[in-house]
């Protein structure tokens, strides 16, 4: 199985400064058909996980645009250019390239 | 309005069986494959399986592999996970989601606890 790896694992920010969360896989995430199926999510507690990103870099429908993903092959990362105070949660990055499909550890960001 | 709704979590002992049901409604569900993922506060989000829109194919993470099956009666808009031989480590708040583009939807969830 394609191990996804995290870090940090815990990112207190201070509100209005960036954020970032990196995410390494096993093996490339390069699917056989071209695309690259890295996906961010964020759980809250007492909420249903949502996803941010997918395919490394697409945010999805009303997702603010201070949320950024980047990278290829085995290297990723999620940005947020200034964090809010709603962007508290636990943050998973989940590839959907391999069978079976594997998420991260999470990374739990929380306001300083 | 689109939802996906689970029900079917409770207690049950180790080694017994239970069935979870996902309930959608306002989108063509035939057109979907549909994926369970479960949530523990030790382990965090873990990938359970994948059925695709016409049931043709069905994918397991390592785990639960010839315990867990999932099937779908699209007459009834519904997708199901029959959990055999339970464990412990199979507590856990399983979620029925499309993780589709553009139509990422998850269910509210719905707490399996595996205690004697």
């Amino acid at each position: 199985d394609v191990v996804m790896t995290q870090s940090p694992l815990s990112l207190p920010v201070t509100l209005g400064q960036p954020a970032s969360i990196s995410c390494r896989s096993s093996q490339s995430l390069v699917h056989n058909d071209g695309n690259t199926f890295l996906n961010w999510f964020r759980w809250r507690p007492g909420q249903s996980p949502r996803r941010l990103i997918y395919k490394v870099s697409n945010r999805d429908s009303g997702v603010p645009d201070r949320f950024s993903g980047s990278g290829s092959g085995t290297d990723f990362t999620l940005k947020i250019s200034r964090v809010e105070a709603e962007d508290v949660g636990v943050y998973y990055c989940m590839q959907g390239t391999h069978w079976p499909y594997t998420f991260g550890q999470g990374t739990n960001l929380e306001i300083k | 309005q689109v939802h996906l709704v689970e029900s079917g979590g409770g207690v049950v002992q180790p080694g017994r069986s239970l069935r979870l049901s996902c309930v959608a409604s306002g989108f063509n569900f035939g057109a979907f494959g549909f994926h369970w993922v479960r949530q523990t506060p030790g382990k965090g989000l873990e990938w359970v399986g994948i059925i695709w829109y016409d049931g043709s194919n069905k994918y397991y993470t390592d785990s639960v592999k010839g315990r867990f099956t999932i099937s779908r009666d699209n007459s009834k808009n519904t997708v199901y996970l029959q959990m055999n031989s339970l464990r412990p480590e199979d507590t856990a708040v399983y979620y029925c989601a499309t993780l589709n583009t553009p139509l990422d939807l998850w269910g509210q969830g719905t707490l399996v606890t595996v205690s004697s």
